[in-house]
């Protein structure tokens, strides 16, 4: 069974312009969470999609937004990219909502 | 509010010894714990879990213990070996609506050989 796949891996931006990440989870699962990690963080919790709707949350601004496609598909968008946006965008794909969670290998955004 | 604490940032080890990682949690509505680990431009993999009804679970060299009434969770590696150097991050499910997984702040783990 394929894992969780990110697309695309690797991305640079410059500050003001917006991006939009792709993860696409393991077959038959229909829960999609977004992390985001930077150098010295742990994994922070951006939000959850479930069936298509947003389930949770994490404290982050209205300019980070995420949606899912009826094939369970997600996608996030970051709008008026700021440095600090620079990370490590991890997607993680479970069955239903907190369940075992199984990750992609990320998305790594530079924000120059 | 940090729910979930692995206060020690890294460990280091002999190879063929235990590596012995902790994770202390403040929520008592917690009832679903995991670990994973992680190595550098890398997503985390799923270790291991354990539900808040056990004390202990167990899978091959990876031991997962849980101490409820210290809110306390250790997870043991026999024998260490230099491919487990990675980040370990603890995750813990809060028992209501959310479902969300909180994770830790990770220990980083060095087995050397």
């Amino acid at each position: 069974k394929a894992g969780v796949t990110q697309t695309p891996r690797y991305l640079i931006k410059t500050r003001g312009q917006q991006v939009t990440l792709s993860c696409s989870p393991i077959s038959g699962h229909r829960s999609v969470s977004w992390y985001q990690q930077t150098p010295g963080q742990g994994l922070q919790f951006l939000f959850e999609y479930f069936s298509e709707t947003q389930r949770n949350k994490g404290n982050f601004p209205g300019r980070f937004s995420g949606r899912q496609f009826s094939n369970s598909r997600s996608e996030m968008n970051v709008s008026t990219l700021e440095l600090g946006d620079s990370a490590l965008y991890l997607c993680a794909s479970s069955r239903g909502s907190g369940e075992t969670q199984y990750f992609g290998p990320g998305t790594r955004l530079l924000v120059l | 509010d940090q729910q979930v604490k692995q206060n020690s940032p890294s460990l280091s080890v002999q190879e063929g010894r235990i590596s012995i990682l902790n994770c202390d949690y403040t929520n008592s509505m917690f009832d679903y714990f995991l670990w994973y680990k992680k190595y550098p431009a890398e997503g985390p993999t799923f270790l291991i879990s354990i539900s808040s009804i056990k004390d202990k679970n167990e899978d091959g060299r990876f031991t997962v213990f849980l101490n409820k009434s210290a809110k306390h969770l250790s997870l043991h590696i026999v024998p260490s070996q230099p491919g487990d150097s990675a980040v370990y991050f603890c995750a813990a499910r809060r028992m209501d609506s959310s479902y969300k997984l909180i994770f830790g702040s990770g220990t980083r783990l060095l087995v050397r050989p």
